[in-house]
C-alpha cells in the first residue's frame, strides 16, 4: 500500500526553537511539495520539487524557512527560528506526473507556543 | 490572477439531498481542475478531475460540470450521504506546471 509517509505527526514546540519536518514520497513519484494549511489562509504550495530540483520556493517565507530533498526518497521541511504564526498543519505531497493525482500524505501539526 | 474562489463556505444537506459547490478563476491559461476530499485528520485525497476540453465529467455519485466560457466549474454529490462529510477543495493548474492552485474549501455537513 503506496504511501507518503510524514513525520512527527504532532510537534509542540517553544518560539525560538528550530523545527524539522520529514517526508517520504511514494516510491518512484519524482514531484514533491510542500503545503501548509491554516484555517485563515486554506491550502497554500510552499514549495515544489522535482527529480530532486527545487522548482518553485516563493510561497515560502525564505528568512526563517528552507526545504531540501537530501535524496529521492527524502524531502525535509526547516523552520529556523519557529513563531507562533507558523503553527499550521503542514502537507507533503508527491506525484509522477504533471498534472495528475497528488497524494497527501497525512501532515503534521505543528504548534509553536 | 492565481486565484481559484470557492463557495459556498460550508454547506449542509439532508442525506439523499444533492449537494453542489462552485468554484470560478481568472487565469485562462489553467487546463486541469481537480477536486479534492478531506477528512478530518487526513490529508486531502483526490476526488475526481477534469480538463476543458469535456464540460462534465461522472464518477458514481460525482459529477463535474465545468463551464470554460463562463471560467467555472462545479462539484455535484447526488444522494448525498452522512460518509460524504469531509472537507472538499476545488484547485486548478496549468500544463507546463505541477502548481496545484487550491480554493478556500467547503465543509460539506450531511445529516441522516
Amino acid at each position: 500500500d503506496a504511501r507518503v509517509t510524514q513525520t512527527p505527526r504532532d510537534k509542540v514546540t517553544e518560539m525560538g526553537q528550530e523545527v524539522t519536518m520529514r517526508c517520504q514520497p511514494i516510491l518512484g513519484h519524482n514531484t514533491v511539495f510542500w503545503y501548509r494549511q491554516t484555517m485563515m489562509q486554506g491550502l497554500e504550495l510552499l514549495a515544489y520539487f522535482r527529480n530532486r530540483a527545487p522548482l518553485d520556493d516563493s510561497g515560502m517565507p525564505k528568512d526563517r524557512f528552507s526545504a531540501e530533498m537530501p535524496d529521492a526518497t527524502l524531502a525535509t521541511l526547516k523552520i529556523q527560528p519557529s513563531e507562533p504564526r507558523d503553527s499550521a498543519v503542514y502537507f507533503c505531497a508527491s506525484g509522477y506526473q504533471m498534472n495528475t493525482e497528488a497524494f497527501f500524505g497525512q501532515g503534521t501539526r505543528l504548534t509553536v507556543v | 490572477q492565481q486565484q481559484v474562489k470557492q463557495s459556498p463556505q460550508s454547506l449542509i444537506v439532508q442525506k439523499g439531498g444533492i449537494s453542489i459547490i462552485n468554484c470560478a478563476y481568472e487565469n485562462t491559461a489553467f487546463d486541469y481542475f481537480p477536486w479534492y476530499q478531506q477528512f478530518p485528520g487526513k490529508g486531502p485525497a483526490l476526488l475526481i478531475a477534469i480538463r476543458p476540453d469535456v464540460s462534465e465529467k461522472k464518477e458514481g455519485r460525482f459529477t463535474i460540470s465545468f463551464n470554460k466560457s463562463a471560467k467555472q466549474f462545479s462539484l455535484h454529490i447526488m444522494d448525498s450521504q452522512p460518509g460524504d462529510s469531509a472537507t472538499y477543495f476545488c484547485a486548478a493548474s496549468k500544463d507546463n506546471t505541477d502548481k496545484l492552485i487550491f480554493g478556500t474549501g467547503t465543509r460539506l455537513q450531511v445529516f441522516p
